[in-house]
């Protein structure tokens, strides 16, 4: 069965400073990986995704992650945060079945503060 | 652009009663889903819908949940008896392909009191 780590629940972060969010997946087929975003009392919102090919990826608002196939990790990166980047990070991880079902890791609050 | 929409953005009700989730998926798309978070907690799938039948579906998602796309356009997620234990965030969401991305409506917070 596959499942998805995030190991930090919060992680402050003084603004303009680099941070890394962690996630571990567990698969024993080939998996899709993906970083959602969910800002205060809104929806889930792609930030990138792996379905194959380069192992680093790049989504939007300047984030990036590195898929490790012998880590089994895909680590969520940003060089330089903001104030407004404050919202729960979701790792997720769906398998090559028929539905794609997403499995969700427990979410990482990142509070950026000034 | 288009994107997934959700009615309502909040319901309460007693427990017991019946309550019906609304979505309207982005036009094209084939794949359907819907998912829970309870407050605090992950995200959790529930069921997927593709070619009008459930493709897959949790263990969470037992005989008083009922999915259905009525008309083409909506696609409703049905609790016949709901539980205390049934409060959370429900999301709906939608895919063009079963590798595509899923884009997730904003969510109905159900309330059972």
């Amino acid at each position: 069965a596959q499942s998805v780590t995030q190991l930090d629940s919060q992680v402050p972060v003084f603004e303009e400073a680099p941070v890394e969010l962690r996630c571990n997946y567990s698969s024993s087929v080939s998996v899709y990986l993906f970083w959602y975003v969910q800002y205060p009392n809104q929806g889930l919102q792609l930030l990138l995704k792996y379905l194959s090919g380069s192992t680093l990826v790049k989504g939007i608002n300047g984030f990036e992650a590195e898929f490790n196939k012998s880590q089994t990790s895909f680590h969520l990166r940003k060089p330089s945060v903001h104030i407004s980047d404050t919202a729960e990070y979701f790792c997720a991880v769906s398998d090559d079945g028929a539905t794609n079902k997403l499995i969700f890791g427990t979410g990482t609050l990142l509070a950026v503060q000034p | 652009e288009p994107e997934v929409t959700q009615t309502p953005s909040h319901q309460v009700t007693q427990m017991g009663q019946e309550v019906i989730l609304r979505c309207v998926p982005i036009s094209n798309h084939l794949y359907f889903y819907w998912y829970r978070q309870i407050l605090g907690q992950k995200v959790e799938f529930l069921v997927s819908f593709y070619n009008n039948e459930i493709s897959e579906k949790s263990e969470i998602f037992d005989d008083q949940f009922s999915v259905e796309r009525p008309d083409g356009s909506n696609f409703t997620l049905k609790i016949r008896s709901t539980k205390l234990e049934d409060s959370a965030m429900y999301f709906c969401a939608s895919s063009g392909g079963a590798r595509n991305e899923q884009f997730f409506g904003p969510g109905t917070r159900l309330t059972v009191l």
